[in-house]
């Protein structure tokens, strides 16, 4: 069955600097997306992106996120300065049409800032 | 805010059917009922989602009530492998396809 992978399992990394989540998606799908969880709480929508740009984001997404598909294979999500509240699990998915009938989602990225 | 109410956790025995309660009372018509699950903070998993008839796959049925203001996933058969937290979400076909999570129903099926 087609998965979407999604690396590295762990980070850890210091307050302020940058991380890269590495995701490759499904190959025949089109729509890709970026959602976190908190450790305790929801699922939450961070962006959608599609024919190379971004479709949608939630107010969690700011200035310190930023998404790219560098090769058309991977789909990248950058943290330029990690805080603290950034730990969380980070979850990648996509779906093969904008309806997003049935979304595949990654096993996750845990970030743990300290 | 949450379209959709859901009980915060329930048990079910092993190999007995679970039935997990949806309420969506202010659904509207272009909206379908999807079920996602996530089995200890793995990625969410589809499951299944209905419009309006009673839909049936492999892992699962849906039945969606007539005024379509309330839904029950089924897991005919569970299984161990089958606690999880359960989300039920409804959204309109055609929207982009990001999906807006609540806090679900905790499933815990037991030996």
């Amino acid at each position: 069955e087609p998965e979407v992978t999604q690396t590295p399992s762990h980070q850890v990394t210091q307050m302020g600097q940058e991380v890269i989540l590495r995701c490759v998606p499904i190959s025949n799908h089109l729509y890709f997306y970026w959602y976190r969880q908190i450790l305790g709480q929801k699922v939450e929508f961070l962006v959608s992106f599609y024919n190379n740009e971004i479709s949608e984001k939630s107010e969690i997404f700011d200035d310190q996120f930023s998404v790219e598909r560098p090769d058309g294979s991977n789909f990248t999500l950058k943290i330029r300065s990690t805080k603290l509240e950034d730990s969380a699990m980070y979850f990648c998915a996509s779906t093969q049409d904008p309806q997003g009938t049935e979304a595949f989602f990654g096993q996750g990225t845990r970030l743990t800032v300290v | 805010d949450a379209k959709t109410t859901q009980p915060t956790s329930m048990d079910c025995a092993e190999g007995r059917a679970a039935n997990l309660p949806c309420n969506h009372s202010t659904i509207s018509g272009n909206e379908y009922v999807y079920w996602y699950r996530q089995i200890h903070s793995q990625g969410p998993q589809y499951i299944i989602h209905g419009l309006k008839n009673n839909e049936t796959n492999e892992m699962a049925s849906l039945i969606i009530t007539e005024d379509r203001k309330s839904s029950t996933l089924i897991l005919p058969h569970a299984t161990l492998r089958d606690t999880a937290v359960y989300y039920c979400i409804v959204r309109v076909r055609g929207s982009q396809g990001n999906l807006i999570f609540g806090k679900g129903t905790k499933l815990s099926v037991k030996p």
